[in-house]
């Protein structure tokens, strides 16, 4: 199994400019999500969805889109990249609370680090 | 959201216990303890959650008090490979799922 894969891992934007981060889990986890985590903070939420077709805003969802299409992928869509958005991006997924598995602790992608100049 | 406390940072000698403490004192009954660590540049990883009863798995234990207000994460012999980043957080069975990450514990280990 792959787990979490997010690319690219490195990427340097432009103000202003948009781009998608990819995430894609080969799990079959109904729940996927999206953090950032700027220099030497913790994990804020971003954006998280439950299963396709639900998406839901988290603690800091101004700035980024998602869609959630299929199971596997969650792409995060930076509409207008500024300076502020300059962090490293996780992408997790877990089964969820509610499908009656056991085990649903998260699993973490490797990250993305997104510089924006 | 019910929210969890946890110290700043710890130091501990190498192979030694740990035992990192989290107080979560507004937890309700249907929210399961989670714990993840983050070593440096690295994305966080599970290490063990419970709901009520002590938990143990090949990672670390888990115990928690008799009224779910404050648990605890046990490393049974710290090594240098253990320094971290470690956060508790609760996740709602009854809830959206969700998981909002606090600040965790930053976790020394002396040779």
């Amino acid at each position: 199994n792959a787990g979490v894969t997010q690319t690219p891992k490195f990427q340097v934007l432009k103000t202003g400019q948009s781009m998608t981060l990819q995430c894609a889990q080969d799990m079959n986890h109904e729940y996927m999500s999206w953090y950032r985590q700027d220099p030497g903070m913790g994990l804020r939420l971003i954006h998280y969805s439950v299963g396709a077709g639900i998406t839901d805003q988290g603690e800091v969802p101004n700035g980024y889109n998602v869609s959630r299409s299929t199971t596997e992928d969650f792409p995060l869509r930076l509409l207008s990249a500024a300076p502020s958005q300059t962090s490293v991006y996780f992408c997790a997924s877990s089964y969820s609370v509610t499908g009656g598995h056991m085990n649903y602790g998260y699993t973490f992608g490797s990250g993305t680090r997104l510089t924006v100049v | 959201d019910a929210k969890t406390t946890q110290p700043n940072s710890m130091e501990s000698n190498e192979e030694e216990p740990v035992h990192l403490p989290c107080n979560h004192s507004t937890i309700s009954g249907t929210d399961y303890i989670h714990w993840y660590r983050q070593l440096p540049s690295q994305g966080p990883e599970y290490v063990i959650h419970g709901l009520t009863s002590n938990v143990n798995n090949r990672m670390a234990s888990l115990a928690i008090a008799e009224d779910r207000k404050s648990s605890t994460l046990i490393l049974h012999r710290a090594t240098l490979r253990d320094a971290a980043v470690y956060y508790c957080i609760l996740r709602d069975l009854g809830g959206d799922d969700k998981i909002i990450f606090g600040k965790g514990t930053r976790l020394h280990i002396l040779p």
